[in-house]
């Protein structure tokens, strides 16, 4: 069944360092997102992506964050100058169609920034 | 407040119990999902209703859509301590793009 991956499944970062998480989402599908989520806490929408550009973001992802889809098949979400708060899982998820489609989720990244 | 939240926050049954958790939702919405999330993992989809849907099945799940009350709810039958897990009812927000906003969801314990 195809799935969602990413990598790396955990990474630990000095404040102030730059990550990279990535993503392969399912081959067909054309919607990409990245979610969010502090330990415990609710899952936050971070960013939409179609068509090699942001479709809609919200306002956690601010300057500090890009996505990019580099090759057609990664989509990367970059976190420049990480801060503490910035520990959380990652998740990407990908759709087939736009708007209220189920959305497929992969494992996650879990960032600890120290 | 937020676009989706469930009820109750924390729900401990025993095994073969029924399960009911509850959703409330403040926009007009096209669909209402349903996720699962084990703990540490990924979502992972369990069932979609439509706005003109009032109810539906899937295997032990029922969903119930009240669009003048805007609210859902998920109930898993005869639960089985496998189902332990937090439940997040989803909508999606239409604000020129799309995004999928979840809930802060209900942790259910089922108890062997």
């Amino acid at each position: 069944e195809p799935e969602v991956t990413q990598t790396p499944s955990h990474q630990v970062t000095q404040m102030g360092q730059e990550v990279i998480l990535r993503c392969v989402p399912i081959s067909n599908h054309l919607y990409f997102y990245w979610y969010r989520q502090i330990l415990g806490q609710k899952v936050e929408f971070l960013v939409s992506f179609y068509n090699n550009e942001i479709s809609e973001k919200s306002e956690i992802f601010d300057d500090q964050f890009s996505v990019e889809r580099p090759d057609g098949s990664n989509f990367t979400l970059k976190i420049r100058s990480t801060k503490l708060e910035d520990s959380a899982m990652y998740f990407c998820a990908s759709s087939e169609g736009q708007g209220p489609s189920e959305l497929f989720f992969g494992e996650g990244s879990r960032l600890t920034v120290l | 407040s937020q676009q989706g939240e469930e009820d109750p926050q924390a729900l401990s049954i025993q095994e073969g119990e029924n399960a009911t958790m509850n959703c409330s939702y403040k926009t007009s919405i096209n669909n209402l999902q349903w996720y699962r999330q084990n703990s540490g993992r990924g979502l992972v989809h369990l069932i979609l209703i439509r706005s003109n849907e009032r109810e539906k099945h899937s295997g032990r799940l029922r969903v119930t859509l009240d669009t003048s009350k805007k609210s859902s709810s998920l109930l898993i039958t005869a639960s089985r301590a496998a189902d332990t897990a937090s439940y997040f009812c989803a909508t999606v927000l239409n604000t020129g793009g799309f995004k999928t906003i979840f809930g802060a969801g209900t942790r259910l314990f089922v108890k062997a």
